[in-house]
């Protein structure tokens, strides 16, 4: 059912951009790519959205490719405190889209 | 701001026992959800509603029960606990619609024995 994949695990340099992939390649026209991220087995924590432009907040900024197939989440300074659980999905509205299925993420180490 | 609050944090149970694991938010969201997480693995969908009197099921929704009588709550029942539900659970709720994001309880760690 999880129309998002995403690689199991990745490593970044404390300091280091860290560049999370997701592929989304069924989603469609009205559905919104969300990042979300888990640190330990505290509640999933929200991070940024978007539809079909590159969106930036105080935490991330997220890339979306122009067939809109795939996304980027990017941490521009990784830390140590943002070694988690990194989740894509897509949301849209109405119907199937309501049932939201995680997967099981991107687990991101920060080394020192 | 209590956003979503489940209780209770940790519960035993013993196999056969029933429970219900409660939910509640107060930002009047129309959306409500519950996962649960085992060790290792990713959020599954159990249960969803998109307003009181609606709710539809999940990825796994075997050996559990829902409803939604008001805005504010969401319950999760286990009827019959067995030990394959031992695991972390969290209810999630938004606004409805595509450009709403997920707030997340901390969750309930439920142990049956």
């Amino acid at each position: 059912d999880a129309k998002t994949t995403q690689p199991p695990s990745m490593d970044c340099a404390e300091g280091r951009a860290a560049n999370l992939p997701c592929n989304h390649s069924t989603i469609s026209g009205n559905e919104y790519v969300y990042w979300y991220r888990q640190i330990h087995s505290q509640g999933p924590q929200y991070i940024i959205h978007g539809l079909k432009n590159n969106e930036t907040n105080e935490m991330a900024s997220l890339i979306i490719t122009e067939d809109r197939k795939s996304s980027t989440l990017i941490l521009p300074h990784a830390t140590l405190r943002d070694t988690a659980v990194y989740y894509c999905i897509v949301r849209g509205y109405g119907g199937a889209t309501n049932k939201l299925i995680f997967g099981t993420g991107t687990l991101l180490a920060v080394q020192p | 701001n209590a956003g979503v609050t489940q209780t209770p944090k940790f519960q035993v149970l013993k196999t056969g026992q029933s429970m219900t694991l409660q939910c509640a938010q107060d930002m009047n969201h129309e959306y409500m959800s519950w996962y649960r997480q085992d060790p290792g693995m990713g959020l599954r969908l159990i249960h969803y509603s998109v307003g009181a009197g609606i709710t539809d099921q999940g990825e796994v929704p075997n050996g559990y029960n829902v409803s939604r009588s008001t805005t504010e709550d969401f319950p999760l029942r286990l009827l019959s606990a067995a030990p394959s539900q031992t695991s972390v659970y969290f209810c999630a709720s938004s606004r409805q619609g595509y450009n709403s994001p997920l707030h997340f309880g901390n969750g309930t760690r439920l142990t049956v024995t």
